[in-house]
């Protein structure tokens, strides 16, 4: 099956400044990678999602690289803000996707 | 549109009882999945059902637990005989299509099973 890591673990930052978030997957004919936002207690929200045939996307503050010769995509988040802590799973699939396979997280904490 | 709807949204059993846990999915939405969430970690694929049929339920657990979204109503999770590793958050997504397509998936509040 496939296997997903996300590095880093735990990311802290300061108001304003810029957050990478990196996913590598194991499963090459994964083919739909997408980004889920989850805060505490709550349901994971989709943020942001790429499929294989693009090689980067940019929503607003948000934007999502992908290199699929390596096997990884990022997670781009530029002025970050208070209200960007959470965690972050990235949830990369095939088959159009909908069978996701959830990486481990990565808690982001920003700080004032 | 009301979005995924999960209930209950915390449901305490005891060892060897059974939990049902629903979910009804967005306005439109043919697709179901479940997926479950232990504390701090990701989430894991359960079980993907279309009406009336299970596509992949690869990730269920081989006894205990089961799965089924019927003509009419909710989809339901079942786990019967509860245990305490079966604590956990479950989450219900759907989407618009399946398999092969693409489609977001849209999840709902999850329902927090706790075992005593």
């Amino acid at each position: 099956g496939e296997n997903v890591e996300q590095h880093p673990s735990t990311l802290s930052v300061q108001e304003g400044d810029s957050a990478v978030i990196k996913c590598t997957y194991s499963d090459s004919a994964s083919n739909y990678f997408p980004w889920y936002k989850q805060e505490l207690g709550k349901r994971p929200q989709l943020i942001i999602d790429i499929r294989s045939n693009v090689g980067e996307k940019k929503d607003q503050r948000i934007a999502v690289t992908l290199n699929k010769t390596a096997k990884h995509f990022s997670l781009h988040i530029t002025e970050t803000q208070p209200e960007d802590s959470a965690v972050y799973f990235c949830a990369p699939g095939t088959g159009g996707g909908n069978k996701l396979t959830f990486g481990t997280g990565t808690q982001l904490k920003v700080e004032l | 549109n009301a979005g995924v709807m999960q209930n209950p949204r915390h449901l305490v059993r005891r060892r060897g009882q059974e939990a049902r846990l629903r979910c009804s999915p967005m306005k439109g939405h043919s697709h179901v999945y479940w997926y479950r969430q232990l504390p701090e970690e990701g989430l894991k694929f359960m079980v993907y059902l279309q009406k009336e049929n299970i596509i992949d339920e690869s990730g269920m657990p081989k006894e205990r637990f089961s799965a089924e979204f019927p003509k009419e109503g909710p989809s339901i999770l079942r786990i019967q005989q509860v245990v305490r590793g079966d604590s956990a958050a479950y989450f219900c997504a759907s989407s618009v299509t399946g398999q092969g397509e693409y489609s977001p998936l849209h999840f709902g509040n999850g329902t927090r099973l706790t075992v005593t």
